[in-house]
């Protein structure tokens, strides 16, 4: 079964610093799909970025790059030049590509980002 | 495209009614997923369809959830009777085939039992 853990419960990081939120995953299928999503206090979900299994390179979409290593199953994201507005809740999720969980989109429990300026 | 729109933004019922929440996924893609969020429980995922089937229902709580998607464009979620516990926000998503990186949220229906 597929299975997302994210041991950071919270964290807090200066404003314009890097923050690195942990996730990794388990799953015995080779072809997967990896997301991350933000959650403010107002409450939607706002996907930010997405890695492939099968990509070479790391995803990256503005100020969000996913350091994925692959053979340590993790997909940490990293946010470069921390802003207030970076404060928030973020959830790491996996989509199964194949076996009978094909297309399901699990969460972890997600990590409690704080910036102070 | 308006994205994914749920409805009712909020709902407040009392303990035993029935209540139902609505979602519209977005236009061309083929999987909806309804889920739950709770303080103590975190994201939890109820049911997803894809293709209008159910594929995996094993995370509705018990039969007073039920979901059904009659159409590409339209689901439901339906609790009868509704409990204080099924206090939550739900949430509806909409993705593209497998490989396909959209995956979008529509804003939460928050329902409170009373």
């Amino acid at each position: 079964a597929q299975k997302i853990t994210q041991t950071q419960p919270g964290m807090f990081v200066q404003e314009k610093e890097a923050v690195t939120l942990d996730c990794t995953y388990d799953t015995s299928d080779p072809s997967y799909g990896l997301f991350w999503y933000k959650q403010p206090s107002s409450g939607e979900m706002i996907f930010l970025i997405y890695q492939g299994s099968y990509d070479q390179q790391n995803a990256t979409e503005g100020r969000y790059s996913l350091n994925f290593q692959k053979a340590r199953k993790s997909a940490n994201l990293v946010i470069s030049a921390s802003q207030l507005g970076d404060s928030a809740m973020y959830f790491c999720a996996m989509r199964d590509a194949g076996g009978t969980s094909y297309g399901k989109l699990t969460f972890g429990q997600g990590t409690i980002l704080t910036v102070h300026p | 495209d308006a994205g994914v729109i749920q409805s009712p933004r909020h709902e407040v019922t009392e303990m035993g009614q029935e209540v139902t929440l609505r979602c519209k996924p977005i236009s061309g893609h083929d999987y909806l997923f309804w889920y739950r969020q709770t303080m103590m429980r975190g994201l939890e995922l109820l049911i997803y369809f894809n293709n209008n089937v159910p594929i995996d229902d094993s995370g509705m709580p018990e039969d007073r959830f039920s979901a059904k998607m009659p159409n590409a464009s339209f689901s439901t979620l339906k609790i009868q009777p509704s409990e204080p516990r099924d206090s939550a926000v739900y949430f509806c998503a909409s993705i593209g085939g497998v490989g396909n990186t959209e995956a979008f949220f529509g804003q939460g229906t928050r329902l409170t039992v009373v």
